[in-house]
């Protein structure tokens, strides 16, 4: 059964950078099938989806993330990552990752959520 | 960009019929999907390309979408439904995912 589980440093203090890790369990990162995103939820805030890695190739990121958002694959193709640089109050945040299908696909959908890891930016 | 918009709350009481709509332009050009979140949970698919239910998904869970509306309804909403839903649409200019702003959905 596939399975997705968030890691993260906890607490960042502002104008650092945040990394966080999706590791996934009994799939391949490499499939050509599915792209992998990471979402958050701020305090009293909506979802957001952040960006996503799809294959080894393309990285897709929210505009309004994408000056300050690296994403990757790792090389062991089990784990995706986020570096998030200046980070202020306003990214503090339940972040989640998850599954989707080809970047574009005419139907979408997100499965197969991870728990989430809270971050929390504070000096 | 695009917006999604939802009404922040509605109730129904228990075993009766709630409809949560979204509003958006995007939803004229690319399928909506619904996502169901508990406090302290993720969040979980519940409706798909409109009106698609992932395996596991109660059948009293429906989609369906009319000019730029999407809506989820629930038949017979019982206790465990209550909980914040999303929908999640496509847009085009600049090209990202969008989710809604969320309700909250209280069971009485």
């Amino acid at each position: 059964q596939l399975r997705l589980q968030e890691s993260g440093p906890g607490l960042v203090k502002p104008s650092e950078t945040v990394s966080l890790t999706c590791t996934v369990t009994n799939a391949s990162i490499s499939s050509f099938s599915y792209c992998w995103g990471f979402f958050r939820l701020p305090p009293g805030k909506g979802l957001e989806w952040i960006g996503s890695v799809c294959d080894r190739g393309p990285t897709y990121t929210n505009p309004s993330l994408k000056s300050r958002l690296t994403l990757s694959v790792d090389t062991s193709e089990t784990q995706f990552s986020l570096k998030l640089a200046s980070v202020t109050a306003a990214d503090t945040a339940v972040y989640y990752c998850a599954r989707h299908p080809p970047y574009g696909s005419t139907i979408n959908w997100f499965d197969s959520w991870g728990q989430g890891t809270q971050v929390t930016v504070s000096s | 960009s695009s917006e999604l918009t939802q009404d922040p709350a509605v109730s129904v009481a228990l075993g009766q019929t709630v409809r949560v709509t979204c509003q958006g332009d995007s939803l004229r050009t690319f399928y909506a999907s619904w996502y169901q979140q508990r406090p302290g949970q993720a969040p979980t698919l519940v409706i798909f390309a409109t009106n698609k239910r992932p395996p596991g998904i109660p059948d009293r869970f429906s989609g369906s979408t009319s000019g730029n509306t999407a809506s989820l309804t629930i038949t017979g909403a019982q206790a465990e439904d209550e909980a914040d839903y999303y929908c999640n649409s496509r847009d085009r200019s600049p090209n990202y995912y969008v989710f809604g702003t969320g309700t909250k959905v209280t069971v009485l």
